[in-house]
């Protein structure tokens, strides 16, 4: 079974400081993650994944994320938090192995940069 | 830039009747998938859809529901019979080669 773990419902930062938003996951085999971001009445959109390579990855709107497998994270990151990143953000995972397409999400974070 | 859409937007309907919830995937995609979020709890994975068949599906996605890409544009989810605990936001989403999922703005379904 695949499982995501997001230990913050909510992370509070001021604008311009550097943002992280913690992920852990649990896979039988290897993962493919990703980050997506909600904002209010909207879909999921989809920020970054990782598959395979270079454990850090970029993404959409200056975001970024660091695979690290012995710690099994995938935490997002952002140099300098803007007001507009306030939104609900979701982790998520697939085992590569097992060929299996669908995504297991974690419960979100809800992102908040205050002014 | 192409989208998912979804319709409608809110469907109210009462319980025990079958509702049809409508999807146009990005158009060169080939793997489609229908996901729920009941109010306050995580996404959860639904039915996947490839090449004219369910290619997997969650304990969920039990007989009362069912999939459809009846035109090659469109793809639909059925549910026969609805419940009160069907109420939820349904999420249709497509992927092209199955790394990432782009999803539309879902439908909130609302049963009483």
């Amino acid at each position: 079974a695949q499982s995501v773990a997001q230990p913050e419902d909510q992370v509070n930062v001021a604008e311009g400081n550097p943002l992280t938003v913690k992920c852990t996951y649990s896979v039988s085999g290897n993962p493919y993650l990703f980050w997506y971001v909600q904002y209010p009445n909207r879909g999921l959109q989809f920020l970054l994944k990782y598959i395979t390579g270079d454990n850090l990855v970029k993404g959409s709107y200056g975001f970024e994320a660091e695979f690290n497998k012995s710690q099994t994270s995938f935490h997002l990151k952002k140099p300098s938090a803007l007001v507009s990143d306030s939104a609900l953000y979701f982790c998520a995972v697939r085992d590569r192995d097992t060929g299996r397409r669908a995504l297991t999400f974690g419960s979100g974070t809800r992102l908040q940069v205050q002014p | 830039e192409p989208e998912v859409t979804q319709t409608p937007s809110h469907q109210v309907t009462q319980m025990g009747q079958e509702v049809i919830l409508r999807c146009v995937p990005i158009s060169n995609h080939l793997y489609f998938y229908w996901y729920r979020q009941i109010l306050g709890q995580k996404v959860e994975f639904l039915v996947s859809f490839y090449n004219n068949e369910i290619s997997e599906k969650s304990e969920i996605f039990d007989d009362q529901f069912s999939v459809e890409r009846p035109d090659g544009s469109n793809f639909t989810l059925k549910i026969r019979s609805t419940k009160l605990e069907d109420s939820a936001m349904y999420f249709c989403a497509s992927s092209y080669q199955g790394y990432e999922q782009y999803f539309g703005p879902g439908t909130r379904l609302t049963v009483t």
